[in-house]
């Protein structure tokens, strides 16, 4: 059974630092994985999707990779700003279903 | 313009009662799905459809049933209602046809069994 992980559970940092959250998955047949945005009392938002052929996507301030023989992904967010504060969901698709981790709670301090 | 809504946004409702959530897409999606998260944020899903028909029902108490009355619906009625049944329930769509299948959620419903 597929088990997806992310580490840490909450980060602080200060505005314009670089930042990397991690996400773990112990199946490594997925379809793609996603990660997601989670704002306090909205849904979530997609911000990048990786198939399972791919390495990394790019968008904007973000960078995703995914190793899918070692069952890791890393979002990379740049020069971090306030707005960035949110909690950040990975998900893996197996095919139809997702498996989202329980996310990494970030705070962006000005 | 909202892509995928829910009604109603939050629900305080006692135990024992009889609920609805609704759930629409304006996307032209064929897949669509309820989720649960629960209070350590994890979102497992409960039900998927795809044009009407049921694809994923994971274990879930019979007293959630899901209703799909046409492919920009789909509504989740939950009878005799527990406190465990606390939670957000998140609706999404998915267009499985495209290159890239994104899963486009609902802004989420809150539900408060007291």
């Amino acid at each position: 059974k597929q088990e997806v992980t992310q580490i840490p559970a909450a980060l602080s940092v200060p505005e314009g630092e670089n930042l990397v959250l991690n996400c773990s998955f112990t199946d490594s047949a997925i379809y793609n994985l996603q990660w997601f945005r989670q704002d306090p009392g909205k849904g979530l938002t997609s911000l990048l999707l990786i198939q399972s052929s791919q390495r990394e996507q790019t968008s904007g301030r973000l960078n995703a990779s995914l190793d899918k023989s070692s069952g890791r992904s890393t979002l990379y967010i740049a020069a971090s700003q306030p707005g960035d504060s949110a909690t950040y969901l990975c998900a893996v698709s197996p095919n139809n279903d997702m498996r989202f981790g329980a996310g990494t709670r970030l705070t962006v301090k000005p | 313009d909202t892509a995928v809504s829910q009604t109603p946004k939050y629900l305080v409702t006692q135990m024992g009662n009889d609920k609805s959530i609704k759930c629409e897409q304006n996307l032209g999606h064929d897949t669509m799905y309820w989720y649960k998260q629960d209070s350590k944020k994890f979102l497992k899903i409960m039900f998927s459809y795809n044009n009407k028909e049921l694809i994923i029902n994971e274990t879930v108490p019979n007293r959630f049933s899901p209703k799909s009355p046409d492919k920009a619906h789909l509504n989740l009625h939950i009878n005799s209602l527990e406190l465990g049944d606390s939670a957000v329930y998140f609706c999404a769509s998915s267009h499985p046809g495209l290159a890239v299948e994104t899963q486009y959620f609902g802004p989420g419903t809150r539900l408060l069994v007291l």
